[in-house]
């Protein structure tokens, strides 16, 4: 049980282009799911709390217009970075919280190239 | 500043011991706490939680924690070369915008 996937694992880009990352919760409903982000040797970086049915509350020094979250189901959160750069390039990951619960599990991650 | 602190290690066991990961935190009002296991390139996988004083035994792995220390550890026996990977201790309080708190983790080798 408590299984999340994240579509899709791997992405290559041009910049100025947007791209879709979805995370899903297979078996568990998730009123709250984030979203990380992590480079290269160092360690996991908060970017987003995603709350279904409601806005996205961003950690500081993240840009809500770069990185659009939309959790639109008990399941389903996406994180779209927009006009990505090279610089948006690391290691992106969701993680699910079942709903009442306090643990969070997490995707697979979804690696990002923009070249 | 709520804050979780891990020696980043290295930590280095030889195939066979006993390795100890430590973890202290800054929040008393935190109520859980949890182990994620971090392979290079792979996501984090949870590995142990533990609400309450004492100690919580899963197979080779036992979680230990200490309120009024505000000190977890999480020891793992028989320690094996597939365990080696980066240990990321958290902790959670409900009244924290429900996120948890992440230590930086420390890197275990285990050595055949």
């Amino acid at each position: 049980g408590a299984v999340v996937s994240q579509h899709p694992s791997r992405v290559i880009c041009k910049s100025g282009t947007s791209v879709k990352i979805e995370c899903r919760s297979l078996d568990f409903q998730a009123t709250t799911m984030f979203w990380y982000r992590q480079f290269p040797k160092q360690s996991l970086m908060l970017m987003a709390t995603s709350n279904e049915g409601s806005k996205a509350t961003y950690e500081q020094g993240v840009e809500k217009d770069k990185f659009l979250i939309n959790h639109a189901s008990l399941t389903l959160s996406t994180l779209t970075v927009t006009s990505a750069h090279p610089e948006d390039s690391s290691f992106y990951i969701c993680s699910a919280r079942p709903t009442l619960r306090d643990t969070q599990y997490f995707g697979p991650g979804t690696r990002l190239t923009v070249l | 500043q709520k804050e979780v602190e891990q020696n980043s290690g290295p930590l280095s066991v030889p195939e066979g011991a006993i390795a100890s990961l430590n973890c202290t935190y800054s929040d008393r009002g935190s109520q859980s706490f949890f182990w994620y296991r971090q392979y290079s390139g792979k996501s984090p996988e949870l590995i142990m939680s533990i609400y309450s004083n004492g100690d919580k035994e899963d197979g080779r792995f036992t979680a230990q924690l200490n309120k009024a220390s505000q000190y977890v550890s999480l020891l793992i026996r028989d320690s094996q070369p597939s365990d080696s990977a980066t240990y990321l201790c958290a902790s959670y309080n409900a009244g924290n915008n429900r996120k948890l708190i992440w230590g930086l983790g420390t890197s275990l080798a285990v050595n055949p």
